[in-house]
């Protein structure tokens, strides 16, 4: 079965401290893992997924199959970070629903 | 492009009445994924569809809901005979490719309360 845990429903940290947002996934197969932001009255969107290796608004994530985690870390955080984060998990065997994680707050304070 | 478009944003309905909620994917896709968060949890995938075709509905109840996604027009997820624990966030995406790394673009949600 696919599952995402994301341990932490609310991360607060002052601006420009370092940020990790916790994900674990369980999944026997090679899944495809993303992360999805939501800022306040907007749409979900995603930020980035772990194939293309890329750094998006400062924001990397680095898929460890050992771990079987794909945190997403952001050295120096910023007040417009500020938002509703999830991890999701696709799964080629499973087509291509996403599951999701029950999602991180982040609050980034001055 | 408009974005995947839901309508309508809130609805209210009584226990017992008929829930009709609306997305129109953005132009060119012709895949659409429903998707409900209930409160305090992630999004849980609910239905697949191509156009006139159910791909995936492993996440569907199995009474009640159903989902269509016509030749034209939106694609409708319907609750019939709504109770309280109906009550939540639906949430549409849309896709180009059934395959490959093309991501899935959500529309704002349809907030469902039932009284």
């Amino acid at each position: 079965a696919q599952r995402v845990t994301q341990p932490e429903k609310l991360l607060s940290v002052f601006k420009g401290a370092p940020v990790e947002l916790k994900c674990n996934y369980s999944y026997s197969g090679s899944p495809e893992l993303f992360w999805y932001v939501q800022y306040s009255r907007q749409r979900l969107q995603l930020l980035l997924r772990h194939i293309s290796r890329e750094s998006i608004k400062g924001f990397t994530a680095d898929l460890n199959k050992g771990e079987t985690s794909f945190h997403l870390k952001k050295p120096f955080a910023q007040e417009e970070d500020s938002a509703m984060y999830y991890c999701a998990l696709k799964g080629r065997e499973y087509g291509n629903k996403l599951v999701f994680g029950a999602g991180t707050i982040l609050r980034v304070k001055s | 492009n408009a974005g995947v478009m839901q309508n309508p944003r809130h609805l209210v309905r009584r226990r017992g009445q008929e829930a009709r909620l609306r997305c129109s994917p953005m132009k060119g896709h012709s895949h659409v994924y429903w998707y409900r968060q209930l409160p305090e949890e992630g999004l849980k995938f609910m239905v697949y569809l191509q156009k006139e075709n159910i791909i995936d509905e492993s996440g569907m109840p199995k009474e009640r809901f159903s989902a269509e996604f016509p030749k034209e027009g939106p694609s409708i997820l319907r609750i019939q005979q709504v109770v309280r624990g109906d009550s939540a966030a639906y949430f549409c995406a849309s896709s180009p490719l059934q395959a490959g790394a093309h991501e899935q673009y959500f529309g704002p949600g349809t907030r469902l309360t039932v009284t």
